[in-house]
């Protein structure tokens, strides 16, 4: 069954640098783009970055632009986001989510909290 | 960038009631446009892409029509375990966005 396992979120100073995970099981991870997705605690969904199946493309929300980077390892299955210069309005649970031809985000992670604090 | 204006943005109801969500789009999304259901502390759960196409497993009363720039998600007979909060989203260009969602809350 398709599994996406979010990793590497916890607490952070602002300006700081954090790298999150997403493990992908259960389909064929290397023919899909994937994306991050994230949401401020009592807020709503705020998309994040895509990246295209073999990472010759990305697109970021320009919240973000310049100081997050998605990235992918097909070897592995593992899609990433390193986020640096992190800010106090960075603090939200991050999911990852894939996209399919047929059907878009149809499987999310559980999430994973980051909280940038001083 | 497209901004997805959601109403309302809070609902109350009871159950069996018909309840109807309105998305508007800045500009044309052709059909470009998803519905997720959110329940506190899970991950979205995707209803309706191509803004009338039922994901698999989602119950029949749920619904969505719509293109260019209006659209709408309806539960034709709210069930208790509707009770949720609801985002619209567009796919049609990048920076993808979402509407601001809507709660829907028992009366």
């Amino acid at each position: 069954q398709v599994q996406l396992v979010e990793s590497g979120g916890g607490v952070v100073q602002p300006g700081r640098s954090l790298r999150l995970s997403c493990a992908a099981s259960g389909f064929t991870f290397n023919s899909l783009p994937m994306h991050w997705v994230r949401q401020a605690p009592g807020k709503g969904l705020e998309w994040v970055a895509v990246i295209t199946y073999d990472g010759s493309n990305e697109y970021y929300a320009d919240s973000v632009k310049g100081r997050f980077t998605i990235s992918r390892d097909n070897s592995k299955n593992t899609l990433y986001l390193q986020m640096n210069s992190l800010r106090l309005d960075d603090t939200a649970v991050y999911y990852c989510a894939r996209q399919t031809p047929a059907v878009p985000f149809d499987y999310w992670g559980q999430g994973t909290l980051v909280t940038v604090s001083s | 960038d497209i901004q997805l204006t959601q109403s309302p943005s809070f609902l109350s109801a009871s159950v069996g009631d018909r309840v109807t969500i309105t998305c508007r789009a800045s500009q044309g999304i052709s059909s470009y446009l998803v519905w997720y259901q959110q329940k506190p502390g899970k991950a979205p759960n995707l209803l309706i892409y191509t803004a009338s196409t039922l994901q698999g497993g989602v119950p029949s009363r749920f619904s969505g029509s719509g293109s260019g720039t209006e659209f709408t998600l309806t539960i034709s007979s709210l069930q208790p375990e509707d009770f949720a909060t609801y985002y619209c989203q567009q796919l049609n260009s990048y920076p993808l966005t979402f509407g601001g969602g809507t709660k829907v809350e028992i009366k």
